[in-house]
């Protein structure tokens, strides 16, 4: 099983329209999750931290579930510029120091 | 404020040469770590180093491939005798310690072996 799992879409909404991205993991002991962005041929950026009472950037909403091991990603009011890949993100079996990376999701935005 | 620097961009070696990459970590990070990503897919560990340590090097090929970050001057990811498997995106990420806001990545060398 593979330590960060993601559907890898792609996804295509509509300019304006709610968008979700789950995430399972497989390391239960995983104490930090991030979600990160990745536009085609450029590095990948943090877009938010996932703590465990959810926590919200603007058009942007993410949630941990730790008894199933899962997070998620919500996007509301999409925008063209939010065409990317997203990135689900724990920390790794061996330790903190070490973050997994899942193999992303693709969002396209329809205008 | 310059960002984690890493060069060169992009990387042309023909097989059997040698490819060294080079990350510089952002000013006060003493922390960096090396990720290879393979055409269409996620990123993968390689290594993780602090000043003249290797902290955990579990994801790096056990042949070719080696890592430093010495005392003065970049990190250098190494790899020996290329072949064109090893054609990838190679991004370095640095933080102050430990990863608890996450890590900052560099641009990337594009490493094509022809």
């Amino acid at each position: 099983r593979k330590e960060v799992e993601q559907d890898p879409g792609p996804f295509n909404v509509p300019e304006g329209a709610t968008v979700a991205f789950n995430c399972t993991y497989s390391n239960s002991a995983s104490q930090s999750f991030f979600w990160y962005r990745q536009d085609c041929r450029k590095e990948p950026k943090l877009l938010m931290s996932v703590y465990s009472s959810g926590n919200e950037d603007g058009r942007f909403t993410a949630q941990l579930n730790r008894a199933s091991q899962y997070i998620s990603l919500l996007i509301r009011d999409s925008k063209l510029s939010d065409s990317a890949t997203y990135l689900c993100v724990v920390n790794g079996r061996e330790g903190a120091q070490k973050l997994v990376f899942g193999q992303g999701t693709r969002l396209t935005i329809n205008p | 404020n310059a960002g984690v620097m890493q060069n060169p961009r992009h990387l042309v070696r023909r097989r059997g040469q040698e490819a060294r990459l080079r990350c510089s970590p952002m000013k006060g990070h003493s922390h960096v770590y090396w990720y290879r990503q393979l055409p269409e897919e996620g990123l993968k560990f390689m290594v993780y180093l602090q000043k003249e340590n290797i902290i955990d090097e579990s994801g790096m090929p056990k042949e070719r491939f080696s890592a430093e970050f010495p005392k003065e001057g970049p990190s250098i990811l190494r790899i020996q005798q290329v072949v064109r498997g090893d054609s990838a995106a190679y991004f370095c990420a640095s933080s102050p310690a430990g990863i608890l806001n996450g890590y900052t990545f560099g641009s990337g060398t594009r490493l094509t072996v022809v």
